[in-house]
Formats: structure tokens, sequence, C-alpha cells
């Protein structure tokens, strides 16, 4: 069965900041590993998507990062803003369910 | 584009009772999914189905719940009876294929059962 960890669970920095959360598979039989956004109340809105033949994704100030043999991504977010506080969850679609399996999240909070 | 519609936002129940949720995908996209989010378990899918049939409902946690996509743009979630450990934000989501796009989640419905 797949598992999805993510560390930290929170982060605190200040804005301007570069930070990278972490993201972790047990199966390697993956499609994709995507990247969502919640903020609090709301559902989530997907930030970027991995194909399981690519390295990275870049969106604006976010890159993401796939090491699909080892199982493990990376998300970078360049020059943080306070509008980037929001819980990010790493997800990924394996072959074997055809479904995502979603990690616990990280909360980030950026301080002005 | 008005994203994907869950109603209602907030629902609140005494256990025992028959609790329906309602979910509409985006038009055009042929997959909906049901998640359920709790602090405990975090995200867990719960059914999915494609051009409104379902294809596992292995996430579904007992016989009390039960789904329906009767056409494309409307889906349910029932419970019934329902129990305090029910209690959770149930999202809906939708996307264009299954693997090679992304998800699409509404705003969940918060439902709270005592």
């Amino acid at each position: 069965k797949q598992e999805v960890t993510q560390i930290p669970a929170a982060l605190s920095v200040p804005e301007g900041e570069n930070l990278v959360l972490n993201c972790s598979f047990t199966d390697s039989a993956i499609y994709n590993l995507q990247w969502f956004r919640q903020d609090p109340g709301k559902g989530l809105t997907s930030l970027l998507l991995i194909q399981s033949s690519q390295r990275e994704q870049t969106s604006g100030r976010l890159n993401a990062s796939l090491d699909k043999s080892s199982g493990r991504s990376t998300l970078y977010i360049a020059a943080s803003q306070p509008g980037d506080s929001a819980t990010y969850l790493c997800a990924v679609f394996d072959t074997g369910r055809r479904a995502l399996t979603f990690g616990s999240g990280t909360r980030l909070q950026v301080q002005p | 584009d008005a994203g994907v519609i869950q109603s209602p936002r907030h629902e609140v129940t005494e256990m025992g009772q028959e609790v329906t949720l309602r979910c509409k995908p985006i038009s055009g996209h042929d997959y909906l999914f049901w998640y359920r989010q709790t602090m405990m378990r975090g995200l867990e899918l719960l059914i999915y189905f494609n051009n409104n049939v379902p294809i596992d409902d292995s996430g579904m946690p007992e016989d009390r719940f039960s789904a329906k996509m009767p056409n494309a743009s409307f889906s349910t979630l029932k419970i019934q009876p329902s129990e305090p450990r029910d209690s959770a934000v149930y999202f809906c989501a939708s996307s264009l294929q299954n693997y090679n796009s992304p998800l699409h989640f509404g705003n969940g419905t918060r439902l709270t059962v005592t």
C-alpha cells in the first residue's frame, strides 16, 4: 500500500526566505506526483503536476522536483511572501490503485 | 468555469439521521472523486467514478456509505445512519483524465454528527 510522508509538519519563516518542503513515498510505481495548496476552510488547489518521466516542473516562484527511484520530491518556494501561508500537500498517483494518495501536509506560515 | 460546486457547506445532524452531500463537477470532466479529510487520517479517497460509473469504492468505510452519479453533472454521497465518527470535511473533486490532468476540488462540506 502506497504511503506518502511530508516533512516538516509545520514551518514558520520570515518573508523573503527561500524554502523547501519535502515529500517521500514508498512505492515508486507511479504515474505522476502532484503538489496542492489548501487554504483554511477551502478545497485544494493544484499547483504542479510532475509526470513520472519528468525530473521537475516550474510555475512562477515554485519549483518541484521528482526522484522516482528514491521515492522523493521537493517543493521549492523562492522569495516567500505572506500570501504563501497555507498547507501544502503532496500526492502520488500510483499505478496500482489508479488514484491519488495524499500526504498529511506541511503547514507553512510566512511572517511579514 | 464555476469550478466544482458542493452543497451544503456545513451540515450538523444528530446520530442516526440520514445525510446527503451533493456535488456538481466541472462540465466536461469525466472523472469524479469523493474524499474525506480528518485531522487524524488526513485525506482519504472514498470512491471515484468514470463517465458516471463507479470504478473503485474500496475506500468507502462501511455499508452505511453510498454514492451515486445519475448523470455527468451530479453526484451524491449518502450516509445512513450517520455516526459521530463520520464527522469530517467531505470533498468532491473532478478531472478531465484520471492520471494526466490536475484534480479540481470543491470547497468541501463540513459534517458534524452529534
